[in-house]
């Protein structure tokens, strides 16, 4: 059964690209390499799918090597709505396993908010 | 629109008691799986079935049952003898064939979180 290993989790500010790698050694010569987004509350959506060199869809881009041993996930210019958890998934039976997946932090732009205004109110 | 619907969204019960957790798809896929995920966890694959009429185990399934009596419904319950049943629990189809084999994208529900008092 074909594993992956991911970070367990990834801060990034909002606009930034963003890209999460994800080690599969022992993928066998028919798998793909699917990646999936999950909101709180609710069920993985498929991102994007591919089995060798560059695959590029709306939503990312997945760039696997010729060795097809890891894989990242390029997310462009991402917003605060794409703070979720990403799962690499290398399928090779009927069992389809889910690692724990990359929880992705995106943090407002520090250009978003001004230096603030300190007011004070005297009796 | 074609989709997955699992229903009721949030479910309570007491303990000792089976409940069975629904799940209907108009994908017209062959597949179907049953997921459970606990709180900061990944999914963990209870059941799935390729097709009408057949299951087979995943991971986690003591204490879990399922049937298959139609393509479009994979229906889960949850019994008694399942020690630890609260959860969120995520049901999903993919297309299932010759062809597309294992590489085939999962779609899955919205979920159904189970609590058990």
């Amino acid at each position: 059964l074909a594993k992956t290993t991911q970070p367990i989790s990834m801060d990034s500010y909002e606009g930034q690209e963003v890209n999460i790698t994800c080690s599969h050694n022992n993928i066998a010569t028919n798998d793909y390499i699917t990646w999936y987004q999950q909101f709180p509350s609710q069920g993985p959506r498929f991102i994007i799918q591919g089995y060798k060199t560059k695959v590029t869809n709306e939503v990312a881009s997945l760039f696997i090597p010729a060795d097809r041993k890891s894989s990242t996930l390029s997310l462009p210019r991402v917003s605060l709505s794409d703070t979720a958890v990403y799962y690499c998934l290398v399928g090779d039976r009927q069992e389809i396993i889910f690692g724990k997946g990359t929880r992705l932090h995106i943090l407002p732009s520090k250009s978003t908010f001004g230096d603030g205004t300190t007011l004070t109110v005297k009796p | 629109d074609g989709g997955i619907t699992q229903s009721p969204k949030y479910l309570f019960r007491k303990e000792g008691q089976n409940v069975t957790l629904s799940c209907e798809q108009n994908l017209n896929h062959d597949a179907m799986y049953w997921y459970r995920q606990d709180p900061g966890q990944g999914l963990r694959l209870i059941y799935y079935s390729q097709i009408v009429n057949d299951f087979q185990k995943g991971d986690i399934a003591e204490g879990y049952s399922v049937s298959r009596e139609k393509k479009e419904s994979f229906p889960l319950t949850v019994t008694s003898a399942q020690k630890n049943p609260t959860a969120f629990y995520l049901c999903a189809s993919s297309i299932f064939g010759q062809e597309s084999s294992y590489n085939s994208p999962l779609h899955f529900g919205n979920g159904t979180r189970l609590t058990v008092t």
